[in-house]
């Protein structure tokens, strides 16, 4: 079975400063994907990054990057130069190849302070 | 291009009532999905499909039906609706392996 932990409840950072939201996940397949998306307080779900288990570098989208690290499973989000509309909560989600599901973590409640 | 829609917005309904949330999206996806999120937690996958005319069951199905008789709309319907299901409901579309498109959601209330 597959899973995700996202430890961190929520996190609060000062504008302009770099935050890392962690992610950790369980599963025995090779061949996955792992994904981040953001909930505004608005509600809906904005797709931000994906990773597949077979890229070499880790994935970069503009502010985002995700910091893969396969031995240690963990797939953690980095935004750089944190602004006031980065605060929301923040999932990470998991597919294994040849499933349908997104398996999603609880989520992170990210609050940047002005 | 208006992406996933989902209709309606808010619904509330007593305990024992039924109805059909309806998905739509505009992007000729193959992959539907429909989703729930209670207070607190991530998403688990109710129902989805894989094309027209197919369905096939997800985390938590009970309770809930699921039709696409057309590839651009995908129903999800509570034939008798409980407090227990009171949550807010995601429809998301993929083309492929890749992220998956979500809606706006629909925020049920069952009294």
């Amino acid at each position: 079975a597959q899973k995700i932990t996202q430890t961190q409840p929520g996190m609060f950072v000062q504008e302009k400063e770099a935050v890392t939201l962690d992610c950790t996940y369980d599963t025995s397949d090779p061949s996955y994907g792992l994904f981040w998306y953001k909930q505004p307080s608005s509600g809906e779900m904005i797709f931000l990054i994906y990773q597949g288990s077979y890229d070499q570098q880790n994935a970069t989208e503009g502010r985002y990057s995700l910091n893969f690290q396969k031995a240690r499973k963990s797939a953690n989000l980095v935004i750089s130069a944190s602004q006031l509309g980065d605060s929301a909560m923040y999932f990470c989600a998991m597919r294994v190849k040849g499933a349908q599901k997104l398996v999603f973590g609880q989520g992170t409640r990210l609050t940047i302070n002005p | 291009n208006a992406g996933v829609t989902q209709t309606p917005k808010f619904r509330v309904l007593k305990t024992g009532q039924s109805m059909t949330l309806l998905c739509a999206q505009d992007m000729n996806h193959e992959y539907m999905y429909w989703y729930r999120q209670d207070p607190g937690m991530g998403l688990r996958l109710i129902h989805y499909s894989v094309g027209e005319g197919t369905t096939a069951k997800g985390e938590v199905p009970d309770g809930y039906n699921v039709s696409r008789l057309k590839k651009q709309n995908f129903l999800l319907g509570l034939e008798s609706a409980a407090p227990s299901q009171t949550s807010v409901y995601f429809c998301a579309s993929s083309p492929d392996y890749y992220e998956q498109y979500f809606g706006p959601g629909t925020r049920l209330t069952v009294t």
